[in-house]
């Protein structure tokens, strides 16, 4: 079945420790994007990618790093640099082909919840 | 900047009946495309509906319609024979170079 993956599905994290959060896609999609979500909040963009070895920072990029070595993978690593990292991360991709990103549906994952001890 | 707005935080509807969720944005871009975007307690993200703002047409599927007001930049889903398995957090996104998602209504449905 085609679909995106995220592991783990619940993280812990001590202060003052980078962790990385997996995304990976068999959609054979070429963009991928990660968004965080804060209780009674919609989506906030972090990071997006529409290319191998490219991608760009989105409005709270912060304290956040990302790869993208693979077209199927966009691993997030929160960093220490993050001052309030607890929240529900989610991953998604689309195609983008030749045609404008803008106008194809995004996908989801199905999520990590990320918690700071 | 693009920015959603949802006015109603929290919705009720009776199992059966008809509910309709509000949306509205603001944007000067004429080229854009709106979602409907339902969270369920297990917090995944699935599609609803999606409407591209050069169709007139409102988009449908299934119990689900739109009610697309491009001059005055509403975009309110209305949710028909409503189900349990309809509550849920429903978030309007809207799309140009990027997507940008309001706060979210949530729905209950009481059976």
């Amino acid at each position: 079945d085609g679909g995106i993956t995220q592991s783990p599905k619940y993280l812990f994290r001590k202060e003052g420790q980078n962790v990385t959060l997996s995304c990976e896609q068999n959609l054979n999609h070429d963009a991928m994007y990660w968004y965080r979500q804060d209780p009674g909040q919609g989506l906030r963009l972090i990071y997006y990618s529409q290319i191998v070895n490219d991608f760009q920072k989105g409005d709270i990029a912060e304290g956040y790093s990302v790869s993208r070595e693979k077209k199927e993978s966009f691993p997030l690593t929160v960093t220490s640099a993050q001052k309030n990292p607890t929240a529900f991360y989610l991953c998604a991709s689309t195609p983008t082909d030749s045609g404008y990103a803008g106008s194809y549906t995004q996908y989801f994952g199905p999520g990590t919840r990320l918690t700071v001890l | 900047a693009q920015t959603v707005t949802q006015s109603q935080p929290e919705m009720s509807v009776q199992e059966a009946e008809t509910v309709t969720l509000s949306c509205t944005y603001d944007t000067s871009e004429s080229d854009y495309y709106l979602f409907w975007y339902k969270q369920p307690p297990s917090r995944q993200m699935i599609l609803v509906i999606r409407q591209e703002a050069y169709k007139q047409q409102n988009a449908t599927e299934n119990r689900f319609s739109v009610n697309f007001q491009k001059a005055a930049k509403s975009f309110s889903l209305k949710i028909s024979d409503s189900q349990l398995g309809d509550a849920a957090m429903y978030f309007c996104a809207y799309q140009s170079d990027k997507l940008v998602f309001g706060a979210g209504t949530i729905l209950r449905v009481k059976s």
